[in-house]
């Protein structure tokens, strides 16, 4: 099985760094992504690391360690509309036929303020 | 414009009813899944479809059904049997050509108990 931990809620000020955490335990890993979703909307995607190291998209980065079986995702200049709540998945291998089955974390609720 | 269309976007339920949830996608994926959000929590893999006419249970199947006669529908009905149905739906899809092809996700279906 699997399991994600990461941080309920955060909070930071406009034009602000913020890093939200994830770690995760599974018996076997493909990769680890990132999705964004705003109140009561769809989840949108944001990024996806299978190697280590730090992926780079505009405002927002993903870092991977699977070594340490951790990763996070950065946002820099934060902007009011940066609020929305944030889930992990990961993707375990040895899903029935190689299916695509991610499993998603409790989701970390950003809260940007002026 | 391709995408996924849930319908509708708020949806009752009386007492011992079934009522279903509509999925269409024009995105020509092959896969295909269903998704429960309660508050605070992440996303719960309730059916996936790898391809048409098959589909396999997540982790929540009980007291849910779905069927997958077309590669653009995957409709879910919420049983009588499932005596927690209010909840936001989510549906997804996803290309299974490449191993780093992310979700594609609709706007979701509130569900609520009249």
């Amino acid at each position: 099985g699997q399991s994600l931990e990461q941080p309920s809620e955060v909070t930071a000020v406009e034009g602000a760094i913020v890093q939200i955490n994830c770690t995760y335990q599974t018996s076997g890993f493909y990769g680890l992504s990132w999705y964004q979703q705003h109140d009561g909307g769809a989840p949108t995607f944001l990024s996806y690391n299978a190697l280590d190291g730090l992926e780079e998209t505009g405002r927002f980065s993903s870092f991977l360690s699977r070594s340490d079986s951790y990763g996070y995702l950065l946002l820099q200049e934060l902007q009011m509309k940066d609020s929305a709540s944030y889930f992990c998945a990961v993707r375990e291998s040895g899903a029935p036929g190689g299916s695509y089955i991610p499993t998603f974390g409790r989701g970390t609720s950003l809260i940007v303020h002026p | 414009d391709g995408g996924i269309t849930q319908s509708p976007k708020y949806l009752f339920r009386k007492e011992g009813q079934n009522v279903t949830l509509s999925c269409e996608q024009n995105l020509n994926h092959d896969a295909m899944y269903w998704y429960r959000q309660d508050p605070g929590q992440g996303l719960r893999l309730i059916y996936y479809s790898q391809i048409v006419n098959d589909f396999q249970k997540g982790d929540i199947a009980e007291g849910y059904s779905v069927s997958r006669e077309k590669k653009e529908s995957f409709p879910l009905t919420v049983t009588s049997a499932q005596k927690n149905p209010t909840a936001f739906y989510l549906c997804a899809s996803r290309t299974r050509v490449g191993i780093n092809q992310p979700q594609h996700f609709g706007d979701g279906t509130r569900l609520s108990i009249l």
